[in-house]
């Protein structure tokens, strides 16, 4: 089974900086475009970021763009999300997903950002 | 953006019976639409793609119908591990306009 399991988030003061990561044990990484999704507290879903198969091509949402940056390591099976210039609005359970048929076969568990000063 | 919009917020149904939730896009988004579970404190699961397909091992209680802009997810006949929230999403401009509704919550009648 697919496991995706996501670390780094905490509390940080609005205009800091985190960085997320993901890993993919056991999981034939290189083969999927990876997003990070995002749940503010009590809200729905919101598409944060993509990063096709080999790393090549980006995409970000209008929400992040300029901000968020995705990358991947495909040698260490990591999918990573540099947040920097962060604002109240940010605050949410991020996750990992791959895409499969493009939508979101498999996430993890999340890991949780705080922006507040 | 295209603007997802899911209803009811909230259906109450017993279990056994069957379950009916909408989702309308703003715009057609031809078959493009997907529908994922959620159950509190847990990732959300994928069920329904291509507005009709269901994913890897999903139950065939599980049924999705609709194109352009009107869509359905049926359960059924209710389990009791079906009570959650389930959000449409949908990916015709993909990636950047991907976009979900605000989920449909299914609790205990």
């Amino acid at each position: 089974e697919v496991q995706l399991v996501e670390s780094g988030g905490g509390v940080v003061p609005p205009g800091g900086s985190l960085r997320l990561s993901c890993a993919a044990p056991g999981f034939t990484f290189e083969e999927y475009a990876m997003h990070w999704v995002r749940q503010a507290p009590g809200r729905g879903l919101e598409w944060v970021a993509l990063i096709t198969r080999d790393g090549g091509s980006t995409f970000h949402a209008d929400s992040v763009r300029g901000r968020f940056t995705i990358s991947r390591d495909i040698s260490r099976n990591f999918l990573y999300l540099q947040m920097n210039n962060l604002r109240v609005e940010d605050t949410a359970l991020y996750y990992c997903a791959n895409e499969s048929e493009k939508v979101f076969g498999y996430w993890g568990q999340g890991t949780r950002v705080t922006v507040s000063s | 953006d295209i603007v997802m919009t899911q209803s009811p917020a909230t259906l109450s149904v017993s279990p056994g019976e069957r379950a009916t939730l909408s989702c309308r896009a703003s715009q057609s988004v031809n078959n493009k639409l997907a529908w994922y579970q959620q159950k509190p404190g847990r990732a959300p699961r994928l069920l329904i793609y291509d507005a009709v397909t269901r994913a890897t091992g999903i139950p065939t209680r599980f049924s999705g119908s609709g194109s352009e802009t009107e869509f359905t997810l049926t359960i059924s006949s209710l389990q009791s591990e079906d009570f959650a929230v389930y959000y449409c999403h949908q990916y015709n401009n993909w990636p950047r306009g991907n976009t979900f509704g605000q989920g449909t919550k299914l609790d205990f009648k």
